[in-house]
Formats: C-alpha cells, structure tokens, sequence
C-alpha cells in the first residue's frame, strides 16, 4: 500500500492556459475526492467519485473545471483557462468501503497560475 | 457564519505540554469527525476519527466530541516538536461523504 499519490506535485503555468492533474487512489478505494485549499484555509470540497460515477460536486466547481475516473482507479481533475485565482494546492484523498468515512489525502498538486 | 469555526492560532507551548485544540460546528446533522495534521506544504495526514459523541484515544492523541455543544477537542499529551504542524478538524453528516473542514490551528511546540 503505497498510499494516495498525485501528479504533478507542483504546476507553473500562465493565465489562460489549461492544466491537468492525476490522482491515483489507494487501490483498494472506490471513493475518491478532489478538495482545493488556499494558504491559511482547510481543504475545500470540490468533488467525489464512487467508483467511475461523479456522485456530488460543490459550486466552487466552475464550468471551467472537470473531473473524471473513467475506470473507476485513478482521477484527473482539468481547469481551463486558468486564472489566478486558480492558484492553490489540489488535494485528492480516497476512502474504501460503504460506510467508511476516513479520508487519506495524498501530498496535493500546488498550482501557481502566472 | 462558517459551519465549522477554529481559531487559527499560532499557539505556542513548551515541550511535554498538554496541546487541546478545539473546534465549534453549526450543524446539529454532523455526525462524522475527523483531525488531520498537516505540515507546511504537505497534505493532510489523518490522526483521528471518531462518530458520533465520545472520547476516542490514540497513543499521545485523544479525540473528543460534545454532540450537545457542538464542540470537538483533541488533546495531545507529552507534545513534542515533531508535532509542530497545523491540526484541521472536520465533520460531514449521514449522507454524503463531503467532509468541512476547519481553517486549521498553527501548533508550534517549543524545544
């Protein structure tokens, strides 16, 4: 068990460009989530996968932004058109069975939109 | 207001102290609690976990829940420097698995 990993671990990019993020989960986790956090605030909730099915996704979560899991393993998460506003770390935890609430985030992709 | 609200610190206490950290929520629904330490420029990594009210322990960690007051605590015993790092809680209601979490107090544990 190798635990939650992210790619890439940090992104520079310019205003308007489009980014790409991937997380693999724990493999034996079906749920898997995206959250956003800014210097000085806990993690924000963006989006959560049950298996391949996107089941909730917060406002935050502009038009701009998509996620996917086509298979239902690892996740990517996209912003077009990035602003800087856009600038924050993207976390991704995973969480296992029905009725297992604990989330394990892996170490984040910190985004800088220039 | 926020629906959960912790003071963001920066909290400063000698080594061997007892650290409590606390957290209030607005939703009386919330029924899943979680603490997460994080260190600067790393992701969160999960301390405790506990449902509903009680008291659960871990080692030097004790999590604490007062569903009557809407008040989470955890309690580090024999801090140490390596423990110097940021503690978020967070809470979510039957339901759904989308966790709020706390903005996070600075916890700096002096040598």
């Amino acid at each position: 068990d190798t635990g939650v990993s992210q790619d890439p671990r940090h992104k520079i990019t310019k205003r308007g460009q489009n980014v790409t993020f991937r997380c693999d989960p724990i493999s034996e986790h079906n749920r898997l989530y995206w959250y956003r956090q800014t210097l000085g605030q806990g993690p924000e909730f963006l989006t959560y996968f049950q298996n391949e099915a996107q089941l909730e996704k917060s406002r935050l979560l502009s038009d701009r932004f998509s996620a996917e899991r086509p298979k239902g393993s690892f996740s990517t998460l996209e912003i077009q058109r990035t602003e800087q506003g856009d600038s924050a770390m993207y976390l991704c935890a995973s969480s296992g069975l029905d009725g297992d609430y604990e989330q394990y985030f892996g170490p984040g992709t910190r985004l800088t939109v220039t | 207001q926020k629906e959960v609200e912790q003071d963001p610190g920066p909290l400063s206490v000698p080594e061997g102290a007892i650290v409590s950290l606390n957290c209030t929520y607005s939703n009386s629904a919330f029924q899943y609690f979680m603490w997460y330490r994080q260190y600067s420029r790393k992701g969160p990594e999960l301390l405790m976990y506990t449902y509903s009210s009680g008291n659960k322990e871990d080692g030097r960690f004790t999590a604490q829940v007062d569903k009557s007051s809407k008040y989470i605590s955890l309690f580090i015993r024999d801090s140490q420097p390596s423990d110097s790092a940021t503690y978020l809680c967070a809470t979510s209601r039957s339901g759904t698995y989308k966790y709020i979490f706390g903005t996070g107090t600075r916890l700096k544990v002096l040598a």
